[in-house]
């Protein structure tokens, strides 16, 4: 199986920070990494497929980069809304794996 | 637009068989590139893919449960089931289904999630 290390697994910051959730792929999965948002009670929101792709509907703020092994999400200016715990997805080979979650909480 | 209904009991015995199912709306389930897809969530932990199913017959499992799990089509109701075995404590989570728009492609959208519980 592929893991997937996600860092951190908690995160408090306040409006308007900038904040970065980072995957680690534990070998190369080329652009096969999407981010996922979830909120308490509600199932997984897709954020970003093939690393930088945004969904349709998710704000510019939400950003993805990264390549080979190595992935980051990033928020360029938090907003309240943006609590909620993030995870990232591998589909490069089977089983899919998620990384463990970053927890986000706004101060 | 695709909606994914899921139904099925909230509590299962300890050594019993977990049976979920999955109403497909607004698309066919025997499109030719879509998967059909279970993941799971325990009480406050991370998403565990569990498998998918391809209309054709195609299955793939997570090896973690495969000796356990079987993921069916019932293409006359346009539905798809999982069966978990032999269950324990440790299956307590929240279901999800999902589809995967093809083969190694990303689970979206998703069901609403059915809470299981495993409890004598």
């Amino acid at each position: 199986d592929i893991q997937m290390t996600q860092s951190p697994s908690s995160l408090t910051a306040s409006v308007g920070d900038r904040v970065t959730i980072t995957c680690r792929a534990s070998q190369v999965i080329r652009g096969d990494l999407a981010w996922y948002q979830q909120k308490p009670g509600k199932a997984p929101k897709r954020l970003i497929y093939v690393v930088s792709y945004l969904e349709s509907g998710v704000p510019s703020r939400f950003s993805g980069s990264g390549s080979g092994t190595d992935f980051t999400l990033t928020i360029s200016s938090l907003q309240p809304e943006d609590s909620a715990t993030y995870y990232c997805l591998q589909h490069n080979d089977y089983p899919y794996t998620f990384g463990q979650g970053t927890k986000l909480e706004i101060k | 637009q695709l909606r994914l209904q899921q139904s099925g009991p909230g509590l299962v015995k300890p050594s019993e068989t977990l049976s979920l199912t999955c109403t497909v709306a607004g698309e066919s389930i025997n499109h030719r590139f879509y998967y059909w897809a279970w993941v799971r969530q325990p009480p406050g932990k991370g998403l565990e893919w569990i498998g998918n199913i391809h209309f054709g017959g195609t299955t793939n499992y997570n090896p973690s449960l495969k000796s356990r799990v079987s993921i069916s089509v019932d293409a006359s109701k346009n539905q798809f089931s999982l069966n978990l075995s032999s269950v324990t404590a440790a299956d307590t989570a929240v279901y999800y289904c999902a589809r995967h728009e093809g083969h190694l492609s990303i689970p979206d959208p998703w069901g609403q999630g059915t809470m299981v519980t495993v409890s004598s």
